[in-house]
């Protein structure tokens, strides 16, 4: 079975701190891919970044970054300088080759950006 | 605009009665996804189709049937509606199984 965890349910920042949402995942597979969704008070989703299991480099786009590690199954994402504008929920979610490719999504993290 | 189409935005009406929501997929895109996202179970997968034939099935109810038609829209079928089934009803598309799914705005369904 597939597992997405996201211990963080709330955040709170002040704009322009730096601040990172957790992700670790379960899976027995050897190829898998790794994403983040950002959810923002208007409701719908939008697709922020796709990672597969053989791919370990760090991505950074803007002022958004993301740190993949297998050794401790997790998708860290960061956000530098924060801006009100970030404030969302964030899902990370796992999808599996042979799983019928749906994605497993974690609880959710809602962030709060203050000015 | 993820370029996932989806109506109605909201809907509501009572418990027993039937209600169908479609999606379109984004231009090229052959699989569709329907996901619920409910406050006591999350986002969850439903369905998914790719080019017209039913690929996977997740938690879908009994109740609830999809299809996809030739042009590629999809819709979703939810019958003798419950007051637990309302939620918000996304429909997500990409090009092939593997590659990122896009979302629509989703179909709010209240059920009274």
């Amino acid at each position: 079975a597939q597992k997405v965890t996201q211990a963080q349910t709330e955040i709170s920042v002040v704009e322009k701190e730096d601040v990172t949402l957790d992700c670790v995942y379960e899976t027995r597979d050897t190829t898998y891919y790794l994403f983040w969704y950002k959810q923002p008070p208007s409701g719908e989703l939008v697709f922020l970044i796709r990672r597969n299991s053989f791919d370990e480099q760090n991505e950074i786009s803007g002022r958004y970054s993301w740190n993949f590690q297998k050794s401790t199954s997790s998708f860290n994402f960061t956000i530098t300088a924060s801006q009100v504008v970030d404030s969302a929920v964030y899902f990370c979610a796992l999808m599996n080759n042979n799983a019928g490719n749906m994605l497993t999504f974690g609880g959710g993290t809602r962030l709060m950006v203050k000015p | 605009d993820s370029g996932v189409t989806q109506t109605p935005k909201h809907l509501i009406t009572a418990t027993g009665q039937r209600v169908t929501l479609r999606c379109s997929p984004r231009s090229g895109d052959l699989s569709v996804y329907w996901y619920q996202q409910s406050l006591d179970q999350g986002l969850q997968f439903l369905i998914q189709y790719y080019n017209g034939e039913e690929r996977a099935k997740g938690n879908i109810l009994e109740r609830f049937s999809a299809q996809q038609f030739p042009d590629l829209h999809s819709e979703l079928n939810l019958s003798s509606l419950e007051l637990g089934d309302s939620a918000l009803y996304f429909c997500a598309s990409s090009k092939t199984v593997y590659n990122e799914q896009f979302f629509g705005p989703g179909t709010r369904l209240t059920v009274l």
